[in-house]
């Protein structure tokens, strides 16, 4: 079974960091892209960055580019989120997500950990 | 346009087809596959549809997809009041370097 289980969210103020962690399982995490998405309370789903199955490549939101980072453990099976300089606009719940096939555009998606940020 | 625009709402009794349109530009939806997802309250996203028309196993065959030009569809046929839910459409932007989810659409079942 696919599973997926974030960790790291909490509530901070502006300008603070944070580090989210998704630890996977039941699938071969070197073998597959993984992602964030997220989604504000009451609103939609935002597309926030991709690492590629090696790692080689990332992709980032013009909304975060330059203030997060993702990165990828396979070692762990684990990918991360590195937030930093938060804004009250990246108030959201984060979902990691398993890429489908060779896209890194979601499948499996976690339960979503949630980032509340205050001024 | 980078921007996927979806109806708020839609609805439907039980045992009718109801259809969510998916509009976007020639850099998403006109150069690249739509996926379509289902969102419950409280709950994380799941794969109805990728690549614009295929269904994942488990996905009944009441869910289809279908894609012309810069839009898309899902079609919920035999709708049943489990089917209340979010749905959204995404795809790949080529100007953005990213994916696009639709607006989203929240189906009503009458």
């Amino acid at each position: 079974e696919i599973q997926l289980l974030e960790s790291g969210g909490g509530s901070v103020q502006r300008g603070k960091s944070l580090r989210l962690s998704c630890a996977t399982s039941g699938f071969a995490f070197r073998s597959f892209a993984m992602s964030w998405v997220r989604q504000a309370p009451g609103k939609g789903l935002e597309w926030v960055s991709s690492i590629s199955a090696d790692g080689g490549t990332t992709g980032y939101a013009d909304s975060v580019k330059g203030r997060f980072t993702i990165s990828r453990d396979t070692s762990r099976s684990t990918v991360y989120l590195q937030m930093n300089n938060l804004r009250g606009e990246d108030t959201a719940l984060y979902y990691c997500s398993k890429g489908h096939q060779s896209a890194a555009v979601p499948d499996y998606w976690g339960q979503g950990t949630l980032v509340t940020v205050s001024s | 346009q980078s921007v996927l625009t979806q109806p708020p709402s839609a609805s439907g009794t039980p045992g009718q087809r109801v259809t969510i349109s998916c509009s976007g530009g020639s850099s998403n939806i006109g150069n690249n596959f739509v996926y379509w997802y289902q969102q419950f309250p409280g709950t994380a996203p799941k794969l109805l549809i990728f690549k614009n028309n295929q269904r994942p196993s488990g996905v009944p065959d009441r869910f289809s997809g279908s894609k012309s030009g810069a839009s898309a569809s899902l079609a919920i046929s035999g709708l049943r009041s489990d089917d209340e839910a979010d749905y959204y459409c995404a795809a790949w932007d080529d100007s953005l370097s990213g994916y696009l989810f639709g607006t989203g659409t929240t189906i009503t079942v009458l």
